[in-house]
């Protein structure tokens, strides 16, 4: 256990809904990252974090997309009008980031299934 | 549980033989680079790192060696056992990316057999 936490584990859903993850970062940790991984991939980077502010998107990261940490303590991912392609991972990983190359610690993932 | 990855790479070892898992990158730009572990279910999980400016770093049972003049990176593991069956992924991390993003190889699949 890492100490980054992600809710829900596993999440079924058809086409066309909306659905949200939940990611609580390991506390001390100022910046929060999303990533992507689908099956015999690496992980794919999508959105970051640094406190409150989104800093930077990947192109993967659609309209249908959207990242909050409205705090700077936990984030949500929500996904609207899911599509079959949005069946992936969704990882969330922190790390301390006031220096340079700061390991980043990964939770355990959302399995999200678009019926 | 689920399967990491299906179609990945495998290295199969002996328990207790040495285990070397080879990473190419591509960009030039890349000055630090992961090693991480996934388990089935189980998030990445960090091994080692290493700098730009250094050749080879050492842990615990493990080794990462950077060959930056053909832009290799490999993980040596040592009297490998049961439980470092897993999938390892090498990640690099971009000179000027403020943000420290990873971009993530694709994954062998370690076996170990007892």
């Amino acid at each position: 256990d890492t100490g980054v936490s992600q809710d829900p584990r596993h999440k079924i859903t058809k086409r066309g809904q909306n659905v949200t993850f939940r990611c609580d970062p390991i506390s001390e940790h100022n910046r929060l990252y999303w990533y992507r991984q689908t099956l015999g991939q690496g992980p794919e980077f999508l959105t970051y974090f640094q406190n409150e502010a989104q800093l930077e998107k990947s192109r993967l990261l659609s309209d249908r997309f959207s990242a909050e940490r409205p705090k700077g303590s936990f984030s949500t991912l929500e996904i609207q009008r899911t599509e079959q392609g949005d069946s992936a991972m969704y990882l969330c990983a922190s790390s301390l980031g006031q220096v340079s190359y700061n390991e980043q610690f990964f939770g355990p993932g959302t399995r999200l299934t678009v019926l | 549980g689920e399967s990491v990855g299906l179609h990945l790479p495998t290295l199969s070892v002996q328990e207790g033989d040495n285990s070397i898992i080879n990473c190419a990158y591509s960009n030039s730009a890349s000055d630090y680079f992961i090693w991480y572990k996934q388990e089935s279910g189980k998030g990445p999980q960090f091994i080692i790192d290493i700098r730009s400016n250094m050749d080879k770093r050492q842990g615990q049972r493990v080794t990462v060696l950077l060959n930056k003049t053909v832009k290799h990176l490999s993980l040596q593991i040592a009297a490998t056992q049961p439980g470092d069956s897993a999938v390892y992924f090498c990640a690099e991390n971009r000179r000027g990316n403020a943000g420290n993003m990873l971009t993530f190889g694709g994954g062998t699949r370690l076996m170990v057999k007892p």
